[in-house]
């Protein structure tokens, strides 16, 4: 399994970037993907999940109506849309794979996203 | 929404030693739902446990977890030099509702 996100920058407080990770070594399309944040010297926090065939998408409440998840099973490619971005939401963004609705069993290396003026 | 209280924050250990790793649930959850993970310094997250007690793939034996309810326990046997690191307790909630403890730094003493 292999994970490689890309897309992290500096940005501006309200400004948009979006996050890609390319996914290869499994069956993309049969499994649920993760994105997972953690700020700088902090733990680790949930950011979005999308089931395998795109229909079933759930955030965490911090990120409600500001960040879309989405896929492309035929480029084997998750994302994250980011808008509305806030000097809290600086964090490396993980992408990770879903082990049957019981925990994350693959991570990518990360992607720095920094908000700040 | 659940919240996973780890402790020690911090444990200091020599190469060899037991390390025992707590995660508390404000309430109880079902063990299956119950994850672990270790995160050396500037590395990615590494899925260590998942159902409480189950060791992931390509993870050494002296890795184990147990527990039930809201009381769940990690434990290295005999800590090797590569096993220092930042251990998270993870819980995989309905909805779904997906919970992080703060995390426990086993440091070389």
């Amino acid at each position: 399994v292999q994970l490689v996100e890309s897309g992290g920058a500096v940005v501006q407080p309200g400004g948009s970037l979006r996050l890609s990770c390319a996914a290869s070594g499994f069956t993309f399309s049969s499994y649920g993907m993760h994105w997972v944040r953690q700020a700088p010297g902090k733990g680790l926090e949930w950011v979005a999940l999308i089931r395998h065939g795109g229909n079933n998408i759930f955030y965490a409440d911090s990120v409600k109506g500001r960040f879309t998840i989405s896929r492309d099973d035929s480029k084997n490619t998750l994302y994250l849309q980011m808008t509305s971005l806030r000097p809290e939401d600086t964090a490396v963004y993980f992408c990770a794979k879903d082990l049957i609705a019981v925990a994350i069993d693959s991570w990518g290396q990360g992607t720095l996203v920094t908000v700040s003026s | 929404e659940i919240v996973l209280t780890q402790s020690p924050g911090a444990l200091s250990l020599s190469p060899g030693e037991r390390a025992t790793l707590s995660c508390r649930a404000s309430q109880s959850v079902t063990s299956s739902y119950l994850a672990w993970y270790q995160q050396r310094p500037g590395q990615s997250p590494r899925l260590l446990i998942f159902g409480a007690s189950s060791r992931a793939p390509g993870i050494p034996d002296r890795f184990s977890g147990s527990g039930s309810g809201t009381d769940f326990t990690l434990t290295v046997t005999r800590l090797e030099p590569e096993d220092f690191a930042v251990y998270f307790c993870q819980h995989y909630g309905s909805s779904p509702e997906i919970t992080f403890g703060g995390g426990t730094k086993v440091e070389t003493k």
